[in-house]
């Protein structure tokens, strides 16, 4: 059974930079994944920042950012606002299945 | 803009099946590129991917749920739907419609999510 793994939490300072990575049971994550980063806070839908990697939605603050880092993708918050405390999670594809993972609590502190 | 609205019991009996329905607002289920999806998300077992379809009847689903699934698209009423059958109480969790571009790669807009407990 695939299991994508992330933080399960972390602790950024506003204004500070944070990481958040997303990686694979079966190796090394590359673009052929289609990573897909997605912020929901309490009560509310999910809401998509990062597709295929490293495009941003028309909606994604321009201090959110994707990449590949270390055999991961990556999510990285760079001037963290106190609006980004929320849950982050990733989703990979398997070529025909699409895998979740467990999610990051980022709080801003 | 397009908005997702899931609705359907909140409750349902094991050995039953549970049926949703997604409406959808403020755009065409018709488009080519999109696929119609649905998410699930329970404490015991996080995010799961259930499956999508296309309006013209192309399904794509979770192997592990495959045998129990159907998704289907009606573009008369601008819905989409899931069937889950024989459900169990692992089958509770906040079920999410979501919209897919197939060539992109990207799910968006996702719709509320509803819960559904599975008890008898």
């Amino acid at each position: 059974q695939t299991v994508v793994t992330q933080e399960p939490s972390l602790t950024v300072s506003p204004g500070g930079t944070v990481t958040l990575t997303c990686a694979s049971s079966t190796g090394a994550v590359t673009s052929g994944y289609y990573p897909n980063w997605f912020q929901q806070k309490p009560g509310q839908a999910p809401r998509a920042l990062i597709y295929s990697t490293s495009n941003k939605h028309s909606w994604t603050p321009a201090r959110f950012s994707g990449s590949l880092l270390g055999g991961k993708a990556a999510l990285t918050l760079s001037g963290v606002q106190p609006e980004d405390e929320a849950e982050y999670y990733c989703l990979l594809y398997y070529g025909g299945v699409w895998v979740f993972g467990g999610g990051t609590k980022l709080t801003v502190l | 803009q397009v908005q997702l609205q899931e609705s359907g019991p909140g409750l349902v009996k094991p050995s039953q099946t549970l049926s949703l329905t997604c409406t959808v607002s403020g755009g065409s289920l018709s488009n080519g590129d999109h696929y119609w999806s649905w998410i699930r998300q329970s404490p015991g077992k996080g995010r799961e991917w259930i499956g999508y379809s296309r309006y013209s009847g192309s399904t794509y689903y979770n192997p592990s749920l495959k045998s129990r699934v159907t998704i289907s698209v009606d573009t008369s009423k601008n819905q989409f739907s899931l069937n889950l059958s024989s459900v169990t109480a692992a089958d509770t969790a906040v079920y999410y419609c979501a919209r897919y571009s197939g060539s992109s790669r990207w799910f968006d807009p996702w719709g509320q999510g509803t819960l559904v407990t599975v008890s008898s």
